[in-house]
């Protein structure tokens, strides 16, 4: 079946320190990436989303992520962080060519100590 | 903007009852998802469905059924709530899959539901 890793339950960071979350999936054909954010008390909403091209995606807020095939792995980055960047991130996989399922990671808490 | 809206925030059921969560999306998407989210479980897909009338099961479809009769609305019915049942419950709507790089789901508020 496949499935999302993502390595870390709960990331504690203070400001200004670089940020790193892993995300592995099992899918071996092609696939359309995402990172979705919630930030406490919040809708979740996309961060930013890989479809092809540009193995380096920039999204909203100073997040970038790079999708390396051989590895079957999306990381999202940050150079900086922000105490407002405390939420919960999730990496979504969705196989190409499907309906619109997504198979979403557990998630990765963070907390950034101001 | 797209948006996606949940019926009610918060809902205390008893065990045994029958819950309607209503979810209502205003942007013409085709696709619309049933997610249960969890502490340490991430998102779970309950159901979802494609178009009218269709609706297809997720992971975890037992103890659910959904319903969806208009475009716009897209129902989750716990036919006899338990406790294991209490989480809370998100809904998400996309336009059609496939090849479409505008592709994304949105998400509503969420509701959280308590099974006593």
């Amino acid at each position: 079946a496949q499935s999302v890793s993502q390595h870390n339950h709960h990331v504690i960071l203070s400001e200004a320190a670089s940020l790193e979350l892993g995300c592995n999936y099992s899918y071996g054909g092609t696939v359309n990436l995402f990172w979705y954010v919630q930030y406490p008390g919040q809708h979740l909403q996309l961060l930013l989303k890989y479809f092809s091209g540009d193995p380096l995606v920039k999204g909203i807020k100073g997040f970038e992520a790079e999708f390396i095939k051989s590895k079957f792995s999306f990381n999202l980055r940050k150079p900086s962080v922000q105490w407002s960047d405390t939420a919960e991130y999730f990496c979504a996989v969705k196989r190409g060519g499907s309906q619109g399922n997504l198979i979403f990671g557990k998630g990765t808490k963070l907390s950034v100590k101001p | 903007d797209v948006k996606v809206t949940q019926s009610s925030r918060y809902l205390v059921k008893r065990t045994g009852e029958k819950v309607f969560l209503e979810c209502v999306q205003d942007m013409d998407h085709e696709n619309m998802f049933w997610y249960r989210q969890d502490p340490g479980l991430g998102l779970r897909l309950i159901y979802f469905s494609y178009d009218v009338k269709m609706k297809e099961k997720g992971d975890i479809p037992e103890g659910y059924s959904v319903s969806r009769e208009k475009k716009e609305r897209f129902s989750l019915i716990l036919e006899s709530a338990s406790t294991n049942q209490t989480s809370m419950y998100l809904c998400a709507s996309s336009p059609r899959g496939g090849l479409s790089p505008t592709y994304e789901q949105y998400f509503g508020p969420g509701t959280r539901l308590t099974v006593t």
